[in-house]
């Protein structure tokens, strides 16, 4: 069985760029989940979807949205880039439920660099 | 203060038991979770305890959850050079969904 898959695997993007990043889920999970790993900031929660839903956001400014399609598919949107928002983007997905407590399982990654 | 908390290094000797700690501070939390990365790739599920128990064993590993004092550890047993990466202890609470890590503990294993 899949897992989840990310792609692209690297994205280098210039300051002021806007940058879609790609998830999807394992088979019969309709949650996703989007990660932040910068360096020296650790593991940080950005989005979650469910049943097409946003359900919970992290403490991010507005111009990181994404959505869920029909297929719980996900992308996340970064707006008007900056530096500091270099770093390995991580997507997870669980089995869902409004109050989720399944466990989470990771994609690879996307790596994005802003120049 | 932080939610999760780990120490960031732990070195030990091939063949050695490694044991990685963590805190956490809120006591709603539901279930717990090890995750282990290695370089370059995302986060690998390794083991995770319901709130309710004191200790979960799997093959080499054994987690044992100390709900008064909310520490939390993981012991490898017979550590290999392959299990030398960061291991990130996460406690996730049900009406928020997403996971809350500690900042990791870079388990390097020598020979």
């Amino acid at each position: 069985e899949a897992g989840v898959t990310q792609s692209p695997t690297h994205l280098i993007k210039t300051r002021g760029q806007q940058a879609t990043l790609r998830c999807s889920p394992i088979s019969g999970h309709t949650s996703v989940y989007w990660y932040q790993q910068a360096l020296g900031l650790g593991l940080q929660f950005l989005l979650w979807y469910d049943e097409g839903e946003e359900r919970n956001r992290g403490n991010f400014p507005p111009r990181f949205s994404g959505r869920q399609f029909p297929n719980y598919s996900s992308e996340l949107n970064v707006n008007a880039l900056e530096l500091e928002d270099s770093a390995l983007y991580l997507c997870a997905s669980s089995g869902g439920g409004q109050s989720s407590t399944d466990t989470q399982y990771f994609g690879p990654g996307t790596r994005l660099t802003v120049l | 203060g932080e939610d999760v908390e780990q120490s960031l290094f732990l070195s030990v000797r091939e063949g050695d038991s490694s044991v990685i700690n963590c805190t956490y501070t809120d006591s709603s939390s539901t279930y717990l979770y090890w995750y282990k990365q290695e370089p370059g790739a995302g986060l690998q599920l390794l083991t995770y305890i319901f709130s309710n128990m004191d200790m979960k064993q799997d093959q080499r590993l054994t987690v044992l959850l100390n709900k008064k004092d909310k520490h939390l550890s993981l012991r490898i047993a017979d550590t290999q050079t392959g299990d030398s990466a960061i291991y990130f202890c996460a406690e996730t609470k049900a009406s928020q969904g997403n996971l809350i890590f500690g900042k990791g503990t870079k388990l390097s294993v020598k020979p």
